[in-house]
């Protein structure tokens, strides 16, 4: 059974720091890996998708990594914001036993992110 | 465009009660999902469905029933409410057509019930 760790399971940082936040999973026969945002009472934002052939995707301040034989995912996030304050979710999309896929995601519980300028 | 929409979202349930919550995607997709997201416990996967027509069963489906009779649609019902059922629900849409890889999971905005 797949199992995601978030480590850590909050951070405060001051404005304009550079953070990283840490995702592992056990099962390494992923299809792909998505990094969430989910501000407080909302719901959840992708914000980056990396396929299990990819090392890593960008999106402005945002960079995320996957080694996916070690079961590892980090999501870089530079000169951060007081806006970028909120829970980080990642998860992972295995396919079944059978071989085939119907996309269910297997979420870690998340790192609660506060960004205090 | 609106995405992945759910109503409603509040609602308040005594013990026993029933509701439907319901879920409409307008981006054509054939799979469907119903988490729950409780403190301590993550996004836990309900049912999913495949197409129209077609349900399955996720990690925690006791308690909950779904339909999908039509493709944008995907309703999650309690049929008698429990305390244990209080939590906030996200429905989710993906493609399936293209590469397994490539199919990002697109979420709604939730539903928060309390049972009392």
């Amino acid at each position: 059974k797949q199992e995601v760790t978030q480590i850590p399971a909050a951070l405060s940082v001051p404005e304009g720091e550079n953070l990283v936040l840490n995702c592992s999973f056990t099962d390494s026969a992923i299809y792909n890996l998505q990094w969430f945002r989910q501000d407080p009472g909302k719901g959840l934002t992708s914000l980056l998708l990396i396929q299990s052939s990819q090392r890593e995707q960008t999106s402005g301040r945002l960079n995320a990594s996957l080694d996916k034989s070690s079961g590892r995912s980090t999501l870089y996030i530079a000169a951060s914001q007081p806006g970028d304050s909120a829970t980080y979710l990642c998860a992972v999309r295995n396919g079944d036993a059978g071989g085939t896929s119907y996309g269910k995601l297997t979420f870690g519980q998340g790192t609660i992110l506060t960004v205090h300028p | 465009n609106a995405g992945v929409t759910q109503t409603p979202k509040f609602r308040v349930l005594k013990t026993g009660q029933s509701m439907t919550l319901l879920c409409a995607q307008d981006m054509n997709h054939e799979y469907m999902y119903w988490y729950r997201q409780d403190p301590g416990m993550g996004l836990r996967l309900i049912h999913y469905s495949v197409g129209e027509g077609t349900t399955a069963k996720g990690e925690v489906p006791d308690g909950y029933n779904v339909s999908r009779l039509k493709k944008q649609n995907f309703l999650l019902g309690l049929e008698s409410a429990a305390p244990s059922q209080t939590s906030v629900y996200f429905c989710a849409s993906s493609y399936s057509k293209g590469r397994e890889e490539r199919r990002e999971q697109y979420f709604g905005p939730g539903t928060r019930l309390t049972v009392t």
